[in-house]
C-alpha cells in the first residue's frame, strides 16, 4: 500500500505558468483535502472532496481549482501561477468526512519566480 | 470559521524532561481533536486524538487533555527523546467543517 501518493515532489514555475499537482490514494476513502504549508501558519485549507463528485472551497480558495477525477484521484490547478502561491502543498485523505484520521501525502515542493 | 490558536511556536527542553503543547479552539461545535507529528521532509502524521465526549487520553508517553468548557486542549509528552524532535500540529474540526489546524510547535529535545 502506497497511501497517498503527490507528483510532483518538486516544480519551479514562473508567473502565469500554469500546471497540476497530482494526488492519488488506494486506501478506498471517501474524502480528500488540499492544504498548503507556510511558515508560521500553519496548514491551511484550500479545497476539499467530501466524495466523489463533490468539491468545496476551504479557507484559501483563490487561485486555485479542483477535481476529484474519480474516488482515487483528487488534483489540484493553478491556472496562473503567483509569487503568493509558493508554498508546500500537502494532499490527504480520511475515511470518513471531517472526523478521523488524516492520511498526508509526502508534500510538493512549488516555487513562483 | 473556525480558529485555532497554539502556543508556543518554539519549544527546546532536555532530553528526559517533559513538554506541553497548548490549543485553543473557537467554534463550540468543534468535536474532534487530533495532534499531527510532521517530521522533516515528510507529510503530518496523526499520533493522538481526542473526541468532545472524553477528558483526558493517554498513549505511553503521549496524552492530551481537552477542557471544552475553557475552549482548549493541551498535548503533553513525557520523558522526552531525541526522536520526539519535530513540529507538532493541534487541529480541530465538528461533523459539518473540515479540519482546522494552529500554527505549529517546534520542539527541540536536546541530548
Amino acid at each position: 500500500n502506497a497511501g497517498v501518493t503527490q507528483t510532483p515532489k518538486f516544480q519551479v514555475l514562473k508567473t502565469g505558468q500554469s500546471m497540476t499537482l497530482q494526488c492519488a490514494q488506494d486506501m478506498n476513502h471517501n474524502s480528500m483535502y488540499w492544504y498548503r504549508q507556510d511558515p508560521g501558519m500553519g496548514l491551511r485549507l484550500i479545497y476539499y472532496s467530501a466524495s466523489e463528485g463533490t468539491t468545496d472551497k476551504g479557507e484559501v480558495p483563490n487561485g486555485y481549482n479542483v477535481s476529484r477525477l474519480n474516488k482515487r484521484e483528487f488534483s489540484l490547478r493553478l491556472e496562473s501561477a503567483a509569487p503568493s502561491q509558493t508554498s508546500v502543498y500537502f494532499c490527504a485523505s480520511r475515511g470518513q468526512e471531517n472526523t478521523g484520521e488524516l492520511f498526508f501525502g509526502e508534500g510538493s515542493r512549488l516555487t513562483v519566480l | 470559521g473556525e480558529n485555532v490558536e497554539q502556543h508556543p511556536s518554539t519549544l527546546s527542553v532536555q532530553e528526559g524532561d517533559s513538554a506541553v503543547i497548548k490549543c485553543t479552539y473557537s467554534d463550540s461545535a468543534s468535536n474532534y481533536f487530533p495532534w499531527y507529528k510532521q517530521e522533516l521532509g515528510k507529510g503530518p502524521q496523526l499520533i493522538i486524538d481526542i473526541r468532545s465526549n472524553v477528558g483526558e487520553k493517554k498513549d505511553q508517553r503521549i496524552a492530551v487533555t481537552l477542557n471544552k468548557t475553557a475552549k482548549h486542549f493541551s498535548l503533553h509528552i513525557t520523558e522526552t527523546q531525541p526522536e520526539d524532535s519535530a513540529v507538532y500540529f493541534c487541529a480541530a474540526s465538528s461533523i459539518r467543517r473540515a479540519l482546522t489546524f494552529g500554527s505549529g510547535t517546534r520542539l527541540q529535545v536536546q541530548p
